[in-house]
């Protein structure tokens, strides 16, 4: 079985600041690992997603994420925080059954405070 | 490019009427999927599709039917709505390659049974 879990679910940080929204994954196998951003009263938009390859990655909007697998961890940052970054994020983890169903957490709440 | 077109954006039903979600994409995708988004609980899958004529159940399909009879079009079914079912409803679509292919969001319908 597949689980996401976030921690926290609302998060503010004063403008120019660090974001930091903490994901952990539970998976049997190798998982692909997402983050998507939900602005008010539209669909999710994909920030970045994590395959193979290098455990940092760099996604839209100056984020990143790093995975790190003995911690079963893939937490999104960003250096300096931006009034447009208020949004929900989410984590999200998929298998490699080659069916795109993901699994979502639920969810982070990030506030900008200016 | 339209992407993914979701109808109606709003929906007040009462407990026991039916109704038809709408999704269609117009980005030749075939793998489709609906989630639906409640507070607290993240997005949950209902069912998906893997291509025309093909769908299967996700985390949580009780109350609720689709079908593919084109690739273009995934409508979501309420037989007989609860109030349970009042939520957020996400389609999303993307192109069957592995897990890797990020999903496209339409806007959602927000719907409510009284």
């Amino acid at each position: 079985a597949q689980s996401v879990t976030q921690l926290g679910s609302h998060v503010s940080v004063s403008e120019g600041a660090l974001v930091l929204l903490r994901c952990n994954y539970s998976s049997s196998v190798p998982p692909y690992l997402f983050w998507y951003v939900q602005y008010p009263n539209q669909g999710l938009q994909l920030l970045l997603k994590y395959t193979t390859g290098a455990t940092l990655v760099k996604g839209i909007n100056g984020f990143e994420a790093e995975f790190k697998k003995s911690e079963t961890s893939f937490h999104l940052t960003k250096p300096s925080a931006h009034m447009s970054d208020a949004a929900e994020y989410f984590c999200a983890v998929s298998l490699q059954t080659g069916a795109n169903n993901l699994f979502f957490g639920t969810g982070t709440r990030l506030t900008v405070i200016p | 490019n339209a992407g993914v077109t979701q109808t109606p954006k709003f929906q007040v039903l009462k407990t026991g009427q039916s109704m038809t979600l709408q999704c269609a994409q117009d980005m030749n995708h075939e793998y489709m999927s609906w989630y639906r988004q409640d507070p607290g609980m993240g997005l949950r899958l209902i069912h998906y599709s893997v291509g025309a004529g093909i769908t299967d159940q996700g985390e949580v399909p009780n109350g609720y039917n689709v079908s593919r009879s084109t690739t273009e079009d995934f409508p979501l079914r309420l037989l007989s709505a609860a109030p349970s079912q009042t939520s957020v409803y996400f389609c999303a679509s993307s192109p069957v390659v592995g897990s890797e292919e990020k999903l496209f969001f339409g806007s959602g319908t927000q719907l409510s049974v009284l």
